[in-house]
């Protein structure tokens, strides 16, 4: 059984950075063809990916915000780990991690199984 | 930067067959997923692939994707279908994709 678990602040203050650790089980990040996604969600608004890391190391970021982001993993942990750098109040979200698989083509990549996300909010 | 764009509400009556549409510039040449999102819960994928069904989705979803346009398809629609849809595509440009959103109303 695949399971993620997000994990992190829940408030934060304008201009900090903000960490957010995924905690997975039921796969590895050491197998080929394993991905695991950040993804976002204003209240009320739509999905947004964020950044995605892959069983070779291999990083994606989201275009708009590939400044302030960077994803690592830690695969003797099952554990990734997303950086997001001087949060704004429109950075407030419910951010997920999901399980990103689809073979050894990027554009054909899906997100399979996803964790209960964590609301993170941005205020002073 | 890539769009896909999605009719923001469907209206579908119980057992009847609803249809959302995905649109984007040469969609048809990109693989689409789809997924669930019910009230306060994580999105569930539903479609991946264009057409393929994880194992645990029902029969009634189905997936199509040609020229410039994603459809996801629920056939004999249930209450429990009622929910966000979202289809995701991917573009060199932009990287992974979600459009706006469709909000599946079972009258």
């Amino acid at each position: 059984q695949v399971t993620l678990r997000e994990s992190g602040p829940a408030l934060v203050k304008p201009t900090q950075t903000l960490t957010l650790t995924c905690t997975f089980s039921g796969f590895s990040l050491g197998s080929s063809g394993m991905s695991v996604s950040w993804i976002r969600q204003p209240p009320g608004k739509a999905l947004e990916w964020l950044a995605v890391i892959d069983w070779e190391d291999d990083e994606q970021y989201s275009t708009s915000l590939r400044t302030r982001l960077t994803i690592s993993k830690d695969t003797s942990k099952n554990q990734v780990v997303l950086t997001m750098a001087n949060m704004d109040p429109v950075d407030t979200a419910t951010y997920y991690c999901a399980r990103t698989r689809g073979g050894k083509t990027v554009s054909a990549w899906y997100f399979d199984s996803w964790g209960q996300g964590m609301l993170v909010t941005v205020s002073s | 930067s890539y769009e896909l764009t999605q009719p923001p509400s469907v209206s579908v009556s119980p057992g009847q067959t609803a249809r959302i549409t995905c649109s984007g510039h040469k969609l048809g040449d990109r693989d689409t997923s789809w997924y669930q999102q019910r009230p306060g819960q994580s999105p569930v994928l539903v479609i991946y692939q264009d057409s393929k069904r994880p194992s645990g989705i029902p029969e009634r979803f189905s997936g199509s994707n040609s020229g410039n346009t994603a459809t996801l398809t629920i056939s004999g629609t249930q209450a429990m279908d009622e929910a966000d849809y979202y289809c995701q595509a991917w573009d060199i440009s932009s990287a992974y994709v979600f459009g706006p959103g469709t909000k599946v109303t079972v009258l």
